[in-house]
Order: C-alpha cells, then structure tokens, then sequence
C-alpha cells in the first residue's frame, strides 16, 4: 500500500528555512494521476494548503498565495520523495506540516503523512 | 476564518444520526467535488468521502456525503463512541486557485 514517510527538524529559528522531506513508497512521485502535496496546521490557521508538485510529461508547482513568495516544493525522482523548503520563517509557521497524495481525477487526499510538527522559536 | 464554514461542535448519543454541514460559495463547493475528514487527536486526517458521496474501500457505510448547491453534507448514522473525532471538509477553489478546507467540527458521542 501507499505509504508517506515525513524527516525534518521540529525546531527551526526565526529567518530560517524550514525544510521537510516525505518519502513515498507503493507509488511514484512521478506518477502522472497524481500530485504531491504540502498541508499544514495550527491552532490559529486551522488546515492550511500550501502547495504541490506533479508530473505531466513535465513538472508543475502549484503554490498557496500565503506563502508563493517564501515555498520551494521539489521532487528528487532518484529517491522518489518530495520536499518542501519555507524560507524566512516567523512564530506564525508554527504547526504540524503534513505531505498528502492527491489523486487528480477525485480531488482528493486519499494517502497522509504522518504529520511533523515544527515549531518556530529562537 | 476558514473559507468553508463548518459548525465547531456537533453531538449525539449512540446509535443515533448526525449530519455534519460544510457551507461555501459557487467557487468552490459549488463548481467542485468535495471531500470530508476524520482526524484523532495527534494522528493525520484520515479521508471518508471523495468525490462527494464516494467512500474509499474500508470507510463504514455508516458515513455518507451529499452536496447541494455551494453546500455539502457528512451524515453518521448507527453513532459509536469511536465516532468521537474532529471532522473536515474540502474542496478546491476556483477562485484562489488551490484547495480549502472548513474550520473542523468536533464530533462529541455523549
């Protein structure tokens, strides 16, 4: 079965990047039904979308307005995962970041991370 | 502010059915397939319904979706205490050209 297995520090300091890896197995990241996605949250914010990659013949990003300026989602095909990078961090990054498959066709979430919280503070 | 208003608490004592509602706009709910979520505390939403009314293999038939208009709807019929979890709507919007989720609803089996 698809499986999405989250890596990354849970501390990060103000002004810095933020950077979390999922590692996915039972699936490709290149997989042309589906997109890679990066979901977060808090408290405050609630379930916050923040961006995805896929693959078409070619590759896409598609970022949340929030954080267009700040995010970097890539995939690494030799090692089939995707990661995220959130430049410039602020206490308002605050929160539990999950990876998620999205099968194009339903719109959906079907296959979750196990979540990484990551928390903001010098 | 969630852009799917759900209600925050929802409750209901066993064996009994609780509809859950997810309001939106004709950007979203209104032109677009909605999904709902199951979520435990410290664990990662688990997804109930795609497509609308489409239960993935392993999803109780006890959970059903409807959607009407800009709004949808999760229905728990036969309520078990391990119904008791936060739930979710989503769906994608055209206007902000991403997905949307609804604030949750917190399910409480009395």
């Amino acid at each position: 079965q698809v499986q999405l297995q989250q890596s990354g520090p849970g501390l990060v300091k103000p002004s810095q990047t933020l950077s979390l890896t999922c590692a996915i197995s039972g699936d490709s990241v290149s997989s042309n039904i589906a997109a890679w996605n990066w979901i977060r949250q808090s408290p405050s914010r609630g379930l916050e979308w923040l961006g995805r990659t896929y693959s078409r013949s070619k590759w896409y990003n598609d970022y949340a307005t929030s954080v267009r300026s700040r995010i970097t989602i890539s995939p690494d095909t030799s090692k089939n995962q995707l990661s995220l990078q959130l430049n410039s961090v602020t206490p308002e990054d605050t929160a539990v970041y999950y990876c998620a498959r999205e099968v194009i066709m339903t719109q959906a979430f079907d296959i979750w991370g196990q979540g990484t919280m990551v928390t903001v503070s010098s | 502010q969630s852009v799917l208003t759900q209600p925050p608490s929802a409750s209901g004592t066993p064996g009994q059915r609780v509809t859950i509602s997810c309001s939106g706009s004709s950007s979203n709910i209104g032109n677009n397939y909605v999904s709902w979520f199951q979520q435990f505390p410290g664990t990662a939403p688990k997804l109930l319904i795609y497509t609308n009314t489409q239960r993935p293999s392993g999803v109780p038939d006890r959970f059903s979706g409807s959607k009407s208009g800009s709004s949808a709807s999760l229905a728990i019929s036969g309520l078990r205490s391990e119904d008791e979890a936060d739930y979710y709507c989503a769906t994608w919007d055209d206007s902000l050209s991403g997905p949307v989720f609804g604030g949750g609803t917190k399910l409480t089996v009395l």
